[in-house]
């Protein structure tokens, strides 16, 4: 079976910290994806990064990074210098083989609020 | 590249009524889901299409909730009769193909209260 889990429910900080949102998962499969969505408050999820199981190389776009650490099963997000438009729902989703192939499973979801 | 619609945006409904949703992927996507995400939760999926095929319906209550998608393009969930619990957003979504490594664009959402 297949769990994604996002200990933080909540984080807030103020504008221009940098801000780390925790996903860790689980597995049977050697082969999956990691995904991240943001969720603003208009509801849309909007699909941010995708990384396979092979490819433990961080990634870093803009603001935006993302560790993958396939020894703690981890793929956590950071957002330096974080702003207000920043502030959504934030969900960290796994999609693997077997009987889940190619359904998307997600976590909890942190909710972040960056106040000015 | 227009992005995944639906419609309606918000619908209410007293228990025991029907309602229907409506979706219509990004152009060109073969696989089209639909999820259910309670206020809190992440989404769970309900039923995910190929063309227009069913792939995965096993967490569809098939005793309410119905859906189709015919000529493999737009999509119709349907809950027949609604309980308070099927309280939730309804978010469609889509992928080029079906496959663990597909992002799934998803749509707004439908947001269903049960009175």
């Amino acid at each position: 079976a297949q769990k994604v889990t996002q200990a933080q429910t909540e984080i807030s900080v103020v504008e221009k910290e940098d801000v780390t949102l925790d996903c860790v998962y689980e597995t049977r499969d050697t082969t999956y994806y990691l995904f991240w969505y943001k969720q603003p408050p208009s509801g849309e999820l909007v699909f941010l990064i995708r990384r396979n199981s092979f490819d433990e190389q961080n990634e870093i776009s803009g603001r935006y990074s993302w560790n993958f650490q396939k020894s703690t099963s981890s793929f956590n997000f950071t957002i330096t210098a974080s702003q207000v438009v920043d502030s959504a729902v934030y969900f960290c989703a796994l999609n693997a083989g077997g009987t889940s192939y190619g359904k998307l499973t997600f976590g909890q979801g942190t909710i972040l609020t960056v106040h000015p | 590249e227009a992005g995944v619609a639906q419609s309606p945006r918000y619908k209410i409904i007293e228990k025991r009524q029907s309602v229907a949703f409506w979706c219509n992927p990004i152009s060109g996507h073969a696989t089209l889901y639909w999820y259910q995400q309670i206020l809190g939760q992440g989404p769970k999926l309900l039923i995910q299409f190929q063309n227009n095929g069913v792939v995965d319906d096993s967490q569809l209550p098939k005793d309410r909730f119905s859906a189709e998608r015919l000529k493999g393009v737009d999509s119709t969930l349907k809950i027949q009769p609604a309980k308070l619990e099927d309280s939730a957003v309804y978010l469609c979504a889509s992928s080029l193909e079906y496959g663990v490594d597909q992002p799934q664009h998803f749509g707004d959402g439908t947001r269903l209260s049960i009175l």
